[in-house]
């Protein structure tokens, strides 16, 4: 069936340093793909999302790119700040019969100063 | 206004309480979602409601009934839990037609202690 595997947990990184969180899918058809951040006591907000194979979204310094060949939608960003510690979440969207959301287990990721 | 606005936000119920669970979005989407967040564990799809009428239940306990009135409102009505059930729950609405949707827009969610 669909589904989103993402990297585990907690990733612990200084400012100013590089982040990848990892992210690949299995599904069928053509998905939609997003990334959702989760602060503590806070609902999911969308960070970016893209629609369609080599689509790039971007949002805040966030990026990521639809990998339909490996499968993949890695979020990146070049310099993190203490204020996007957080929780990550990687997910997709199916369409077979109904409309619905699939997420990964989420990554943590502390940043310090 | 937040889009999706979820009550109440704390819940603490005995195994022989009924309580439910309140959702309301502004944003004129025609699609509500309740989703279950454990610790650890992946986000479970409970329930899935389009159009107000609903389209999915994943193999969810009788002791988990929804409602959905309207396009705007969705409920959880919630019966003699067990302790496992403790979790967060969210609550969401998207908005498309076919085999297109936009993104899943969420609510703050309401925290549930089963004692």
């Amino acid at each position: 069936g669909d589904s989103v595997t993402q990297m585990e947990g907690p990733v612990t990184l200084s400012e100013e340093a590089f982040l990848t969180i990892n992210c690949t899918y299995t599904a069928t058809g053509y998905p939609s793909l997003f990334w959702y951040v989760q602060y503590p006591g806070e609902g999911l907000q969308l960070l970016l999302k893209a629609t369609k194979a080599d689509d790039k979204g971007s949002n805040k310094g966030f990026e990521a790119t639809y990998r339909k060949e490996t499968t993949s939608f890695h979020l990146e960003k070049g310099s993190v700040q203490v204020s996007d510690s957080a929780v990550y979440f990687c997910a997709l969207s199916v369409s077979s019969g109904t409309y619905k959301y699939i997420f990964g287990t989420g990554t943590r990721l502390k940043v310090l100063a | 206004e937040t889009g999706v606005t979820q009550t109440p936000r704390h819940l603490v119920m005995g195994m022989t309480n009924k309580k439910s669970l309140k959702c309301e979005q502004h944003l004129g989407h025609n699609a509500m979602y309740w989703y279950k967040q454990s610790a650890k564990k992946p986000l479970e799809l409970m329930f899935v409601y389009s159009l107000e009428e609903r389209v999915e239940n994943n193999s969810v306990p009788s002791r988990f009934s929804p409602e959905c009135p309207n396009s705007s409102h969705l409920f959880l009505h919630l019966h003699t839990l067990q302790p496992e059930d403790s979790a967060l729950y969210l609550c969401a609405s998207s908005q498309g037609t076919g085999v297109y949707y936009t993104e899943a827009f969420f609510g703050q969610g309401t925290r549930l202690t089963v004692v």
